[in-house]
């Protein structure tokens, strides 16, 4: 069954250190989205991306975050100056169409800022 | 504002019981709701799926149902089983496609 797939895993990082997550959506899957769950909280929507660019954001997604689909195959969600709040688990999902199919979600990368 | 919540938050069964979970969510405007399974540490599985025009969906020993006007859906779990033990999320979907989640109920079947 196809998978979307999630790297790191787990990242360790600095206060102030730019990271860059990393997800390979279902090939044929058209809408991209980046979630993040802080511990013991709520899954919460950053991000939407369709046809190369941005279709909705959150208010948790300020000038620090910035996504890309660099390649046609990679998705990724930058952080450019984490704090420790962005401790998270975030979490990229993709889906065929907007609201007519479910999402398949990856496994998470586990981000931990010191 | 869409606000989706979950009751209850934390379930403990012995095997073999039915059980059902709740989700109830404020704004009727929806156009899909998931049910989804989480095992500690890990991802989010898709469970079921529900249209905003359909009533239930049923998956093997899972059975979820849509209540829109009231703004409810179920979960309902069959024969329950350890292996079902995990922390299933109830999320409504958008006409925008983002998901909005509840907080999660934590299920434990004892053996």
């Amino acid at each position: 069954e196809p998978e979307v797939t999630q790297t790191p895993s787990h990242q360790v990082t600095q206060m102030g250190q730019e990271v860059i997550l990393r997800c390979v959506p279902i090939s044929n899957h058209l809408y991209f989205y980046w979630y993040r769950q802080i511990l013991g909280q709520k899954v919460e929507f950053l991000v939407s991306f369709y046809n190369n660019e941005i279709s909705e954001k959150s208010e948790i997604f300020d000038d620090q975050f910035s996504v890309e689909r660099p390649d046609g195959s990679n998705f990724t969600l930058k952080i450019r100056s984490t704090k420790l709040e962005d401790s998270a688990m975030y979490f990229c999902a993709s889906s065929v169409h907007r609201t007519n199919y479910g999402y398949t979600f990856g496994s998470g990368t586990r981000l931990t800022v010191v | 504002k869409q606000e989706v919540t979950q009751i209850p938050a934390a379930l403990s069964v012995p095997e073999g019981e039915n059980l059902v979970l709740n989700c109830s969510f404020t704004d009727s405007a929806i156009y899909n709701l998931q049910w989804f399974r989480q095992d500690p540490g890990k991802g989010l599985t898709s469970l079921l799926l529900i249209q905003s025009s359909q009533r239930e969906q049923t998956s093997g020993r899972l059975n979820a149902s849509l209540d829109k006007s009231s703004g409810r859906s179920t979960l309902y779990i069959a024969a329950s089983q350890p292996g079902d033990s995990a922390t299933y999320l109830c999320a409504v979907s958008s006409n925008t496609g983002k998901l909005i989640f509840g907080q999660g109920t934590t299920l434990q079947v004892k053996p």
